[in-house]
């Protein structure tokens, strides 16, 4: 099945210790991103990555990083900087639009907990 | 900052229309709406998008005011499972860029 798969769907880390959450996508789409929601709150961006080997900050990238080495993967990295990483963590992917409208498609996400 | 507001909670008895407004008074010529919901704890789902005109798929309908400043999402026949949090959001349609996301609409379906 084509889509975007993210694993796990639950996570627990102890406080302290780095955590790198996967995200594979087979829809061959240009852009990927992560997102972070926590509970009641909207979604909050994370990082992106328009092309491969290149990525963006976005609204919270502090205590995050990312790589984009694969067109169809886009792991983040959840550092012990990170002072609170107990959230929901959404990926989505799209396609380059070229002046129409597309719409991104997301992940089920990865419940991370630290102890 | 997110660029629309939509009003934080609605309710809508099961098999009525809801009708979710959204505005978006300081929207540009490129961009489109778009519209997606969350269900607890899953991954939001993608609903449906427009530029200027009206737009209707299997799930829901989009009507745009004519300035493009508004736009309202018709759900035509609620059900329980169409309970969850709606997301209107304003994104360019060239390139890549992120949806930005508010705090969206909680639509309670009630039987």
């Amino acid at each position: 099945d084509g889509g975007i798969t993210q694993s796990p769907k639950y996570l627990f880390r102890k406080e302290g210790q780095n955590v790198t959450l996967s995200c594979e996508q087979n829809l061959n789409h240009d852009a990927m991103y992560w997102y972070r929601q926590d509970p009641g709150q909207g979604l909050r961006l994370i990082y992106y990555s328009q092309i491969v080997n290149d990525f963006q900050k976005g609204d919270i990238a502090e205590g995050y990083s990312v790589s984009r080495e694969k067109k169809e993967s886009f792991p983040l990295t959840v550092t012990s900087a990170q002072k609170n990483p107990t959230a929901f963590y959404l990926c989505a992917s799209s396609i380059n639009g070229q002046g129409m409208g597309t719409e991104a498609f997301f992940g089920q996400g990865t419940r991370l907990t630290v102890v | 900052d997110a660029k629309t507001t939509q009003p934080p909670s609605m309710d809508c008895a099961e098999g009525r229309a809801a009708n979710l407004p959204c505005n978006h008074s300081t929207i540009s010529g490129n961009e489109y709406v778009y519209w997606y919901r969350q269900i607890h704890s899953q991954g939001p789902q993608y609903i449906i998008h427009g530029l200027k005109n009206n737009e209707t798929n299997e799930m829901a309908s989009l009507i745009i005011t004519e300035d493009r400043k508004s736009s309202t999402l018709i759900l035509p026949h609620a059900t329980l499972r169409d309970t969850a949090v709606y997301y209107c959001i304003v994104r360019v349609g060239s390139g890549n860029t992120p949806l930005v996301f508010g705090k969206g609409t909680r639509l309670s379906v009630i039987a």
